[in-house]
């Protein structure tokens, strides 16, 4: 099993319309996540870190769900700008290894 | 405020030909340091990191090597490239305070090798 798991999409998703998608990781230790951006051949940059309980970062909204080990993105209100690839980051080994899924690629379409 | 340099931007290099990534960090003192790669559909693969001066950690066994002469500067080299070392090669940094948790990449290199 890889260590982060994501489905590469594409999510095609209609402007004003919401997209959600999850990622799953492999160990059950893992103790950070973070969901970073990605635009087309250019570097991933940090959207939000995922807490436990939840949190909102305007129209953003991440989960962790520990249990099932898995976390979620949710993006309501889609802008054309949010186009991208998000990945999912898990620290995995320790404090100076992160694991990084290879991405869930957002189409919003006018 | 903290930014990272990183050159050049793209390259197109022969196979057998050696490498030379460069990487600065201006604004910070003693950074945790990063080489990854991300090739053509894949994720990003850590390559190397470093917490210090001298002291580099190696993810992957491969043809590449890491070297933090300085600080603030993390180089990434190779004698003789492989058709393989073709991807996106994106340095980063984060504050030794924490760890991982949270990286700021450079702009990457695009290396294509032929």
């Amino acid at each position: 099993r890889k260590e982060v798991e994501q489905d590469p999409g594409p999510f095609n998703v209609p402007e004003g319309a919401t997209v959600a998608f999850n990622c799953t990781y492999s160990n059950s230790a893992s103790q950070s996540f973070f969901w970073y951006r990605q635009d087309c051949r250019k570097e991933p940059k940090l959207l939000m870190s995922v807490y436990s309980s939840g949190n909102e970062d305007g129209r953003f909204t991440a989960q962790l769900n520990r249990a099932s080990q898995y976390i979620s993105l949710l993006i309501r209100d889609s802008k054309l700008s949010d186009s991208a690839t998000y990945l999912c980051v898990v620290n995995h080994y320790g404090n100076n290894r992160l694991a990084f899924g290879k991405g869930n690629q957002v189409v919003v379409i006018p | 405020s903290q930014t990272i340099h990183q050159w050049p931007a793209t390259l197109v290099q022969p196979v057998g030909s050696p490498l030379s990534l460069e990487c600065t960090v201006e604004g910070t003192s003693n950074p945790n340091l990063y080489w990854y790669r991300q090739a053509a559909g894949r994720g990003l693969q850590l390559l190397f990191y470093s917490v210090g001066i001298g002291q580099i950690s190696s993810e992957v066994p491969q043809n590449l090597s890491a070297s933090r002469p300085q600080d603030r500067q993390f180089i990434l080299s190779s004698k003789k490239l492989l058709l393989s070392d073709s991807g996106f090669y994106l340095c980063a940094w984060s504050s030794a305070a924490s760890g991982a948790n949270v990286l700021t990449f450079g702009a990457g290199s695009r290396l294509t090798v032929l």
